[in-house]
């Protein structure tokens, strides 16, 4: 299986929005609403952002967003803040086990 | 609030077993999935596998010929086995509470293989 699709780079100043695409085909984002967010800070375990397509846990800012349309979802950050300057990654539940996209390098310009 | 804390082994030799355990505190290991997920260094996340409290286990099939999972209630604790490993295993190696979403992350564990 090969991972879901994500931008390498992603950049925009402060106070904009940004969004990243992930990716997949019809055996996973576009069949299952399962599609996770994660952020990955330098030499830190990945937190989750989103689940579940576009629910966010406890405790995560509603500046971050989540959608799909077909085989392709979308995080959307608005209000971009240095805090945010992260890698982030995207999954998908498929027919057989859980994939990963390539992550995305967000900057804060 | 949940903790995970993996433990095990940083350097394992090629064609050898990496094991690892994961201690869950903070909560019951009872009620829920519970996965592997590894990432090579300066690379992507890998999802490894999951494993339910009950023992039902469901494995990256790229992984499948080598992995097996095993969970011990009465520690709190679970496992990861991973045979014949190469130098494309090492990897820095989490544990997670979540099957599909992995909602608790421990903070992670680098296996290097080498000899």
């Amino acid at each position: 299986q090969s991972a879901l699709t994500q931008p390498a780079s992603v950049s925009g100043s402060p106070g904009q929005s940004i969004t990243i695409s992930c990716a997949g085909t019809s055996t996973d984002v576009d069949n299952y609403n399962y599609v996770s967010w994660y952020q990955q800070h330098p030499g830190k375990a990945p937190k989750l952002m989103i689940y579940d397509v576009s629910n966010r846990p406890s405790g995560v800012s509603n500046r971050f967003s989540g959608s799909k349309s077909g085989s392709t979802a979308s995080l959307t950050i608005s209000g971009l803040q240095a805090e945010d300057e992260a890698h982030y990654y995207c999954s998908s539940y498929t027919t057989t086990s859980t994939l990963f996209g390539g992550g995305t390098k967000v900057t804060v310009l | 609030q949940v903790q995970l804390q993996e433990s095990g082994p940083g350097l394992v030799k090629p064609s050898e077993t990496l094991s690892l355990t994961c201690t869950v505190s903070g909560g019951s290991i009872s009620s829920y999935y519970w996965s592997w997920i590894r990432q090579p260094p300066g690379k992507g996340l890998e999802w490894i596998g999951q494993i339910y409290y009950s023992g039902r286990t469901n494995y990256n099939p790229s992984l499948k010929r080598r992995v097996t999972m095993s969970v011990d209630t009465s520690k709190n604790q679970f496992s990861l086995k991973l045979s014949s490993v190469t130098a494309a295993d090492t990897a820095v190696y989490y544990c997670a509470r979540g099957g599909v979403v992995a909602e608790n992350w421990g903070q992670g564990t680098l296996v290097t293989v080498s000899s």
